[in-house]
């Protein structure tokens, strides 16, 4: 299976920082099939980006997602006070579909 | 949009069965519009896809819990089942049904709900 490797596992930022969080395949992801969600506590995850760079539907542009094959990059322009998550990326590409272990956006 | 609710046993005894619905509102689960899958999370830890059914029948699991989960969907009733058998603690977590496009991924995601393993 295709492991997720996301860092860092924390990151301490103010709001209005730009935040960028990183997430490594063990190997290529299938036609870019890599997705990021948001999770606040005690909440589902909520989809955020698609094919690595496409915004779902509702999401504000401050939130982008970029790369390809095995390097991917979701990054929060300026953060906003409900910023403040965990963000998980998940490959749908190859089965078993797979998660990272998440990153930990919190206040500085 | 569609909305998803998971309901079923909080506490389930090791061994035994887990046994989870999941009641879909504002989309057909019959309908090829979306898939259909379940996935889990342990208390802080990260998520887990167990698998996803689609309406024509195709169904997949993830090969570390192939052998002891089903996945079905209901119809009439508008409604998704996962059971999950022989279970431990390590299957203790928040179980989420969620829709899903096959080019987007997981698009809309119930509440979850908590399933204690314990005796």
């Amino acid at each position: 299976e295709i492991v997720l490797t996301q860092s860092p596992g924390t990151l301490s930022l103010s709001p209005g920082e730009r935040a960028t969080l990183s997430c490594r395949a063990s190997q290529s992801v299938s036609s870019n099939y890599l997705a990021w969600y948001q999770q606040k506590p005690g909440q589902a995850p909520r989809l955020l980006i698609y094919g690595a760079s496409s915004r779902a539907t509702g999401i504000p542009d401050r939130f982008s997602g970029s790369g390809s094959g095995t390097e991917f990059t979701l990054t929060l322009s300026r953060l906003e006070p409900e910023d403040f998550a965990v963000y998980h990326c998940q490959q749908y590409g190859t089965s078993p579909w797979t998660f990272g272990q998440g990153t930990n956006v919190e206040i500085k | 949009q569609v909305q998803l609710q998971e309901s079923g046993p909080g506490l389930v005894k090791p061994s035994e069965t887990l046994s989870l619905t999941c009641t879909v509102s504002g989309g057909s689960v019959n309908s090829g519009t979306y898939y259909w899958s379940w996935i889990r999370q342990p208390p802080g830890r990260g998520l887990e896809w167990i698998g996803y059914i689609y309406y024509n029948g195709d169904i997949k699991y993830n090969p570390s819990l192939t052998s002891r989960v089903t996945m079905s969907q209901d119809t009439s009733k508008n409604q998704l089942s996962l059971k999950l058998n022989s279970v431990t603690a390590a299957d203790t977590a928040v179980y989420y049904c969620a829709s899903g496009v096959f080019v987007v991924g997981l698009t809309g995601w119930g509440q979850g709900t908590l399933v204690t393993v314990s005796s």
